[in-house]
């Protein structure tokens, strides 16, 4: 089952914060970002492990909590590069035969 | 070093026909994984070969099916088109297998299919 990713999509200005929740109903073991922009491959940002860690990369940060199958992306100071469509794919846990499940993405715009 | 490569870049078949897709992971990558992509459903995963092995299989009907080389080149093959199958399928390679580890997999551009 398609995790569900929050909000579907979102414009902001540039320098604004910007959250992208993903959810899912199953016991996770990881979750995977990833960010496409149009007529681009998926680029990945990162991979996040069971255990309630957090990561960073530059101004973009995510969280997971395996108790309540969530992982939230933050994007801080947003910058017109920012824009894209992001993607969160989930692993459920004991579930490595279904491969990773990714939601339908948050379409992010960026405006000067 | 080269990315991943997926040949052709554009395809138009007919209903019924069947269709081979190419990815050419990159080099020292084991681990080839398949994805549809249309604008309906977003990302779904069709199925990932790690080591010419068949490591794990998305819900897609059968005549979705591909297999990995022992240069781990991976074709994907599609049977008895349907209109329904007209997406964007793309491939990632990745060095371990996606799923179970730490693994950053590398996507290519893609092969646009369109079923007419």
């Amino acid at each position: 089952q398609q995790p569900v990713q929050s909000p579907q999509a979102v414009i902001l200005r540039e320098g604004e914060d910007a959250v992208i929740n993903c959810s899912s109903s199953k016991a996770l073991y990881s979750v995977h970002w990833y960010r496409q922009k149009h007529g681009e491959a998926p680029v990945f940002l990162m991979i996040l492990l069971k255990g309630g860690e957090q990561k960073g990369h530059d101004k973009i940060s995510a969280s997971f909590n395996e108790k309540k199958q969530q992982s939230s992306l933050y994007l801080t100071a947003s910058q017109l590069s920012y824009s894209g469509t992001y993607f969160c794919g989930t692993e459920r846990t004991g579930g490595g035969a279904d491969g990773l499940t990714f939601g339908k993405g948050t379409h992010l715009i960026i405006q000067p | 070093k080269a990315g991943v490569t997926q040949t052709p870049r554009y395809l138009i078949k007919t209903r019924g026909q069947q269709v081979t897709l190419s990815c050419s992971p990159i080099s020292g990558h084991r681990s080839v994984s398949w994805y549809q992509q249309t604008p309906g459903q977003g990302l779904q995963f069709l199925f990932e070969y790690f080591s010419e092995t068949q490591r794990n299989k998305g819900n897609f009907p059968g005549r979705f099916s591909g297999r990995q080389f022992s240069n781990s080149r991976s074709e994907m093959n599609v049977s008895t088109l349907e209109l329904g199958d007209s997406a964007l399928y793309l491939c990632a390679s990745s060095l371990a297998p996606i799923t179970g580890l730490n693994t950053e997999a590398f996507f290519g551009q893609g092969t646009r299919l369109t079923v007419v």
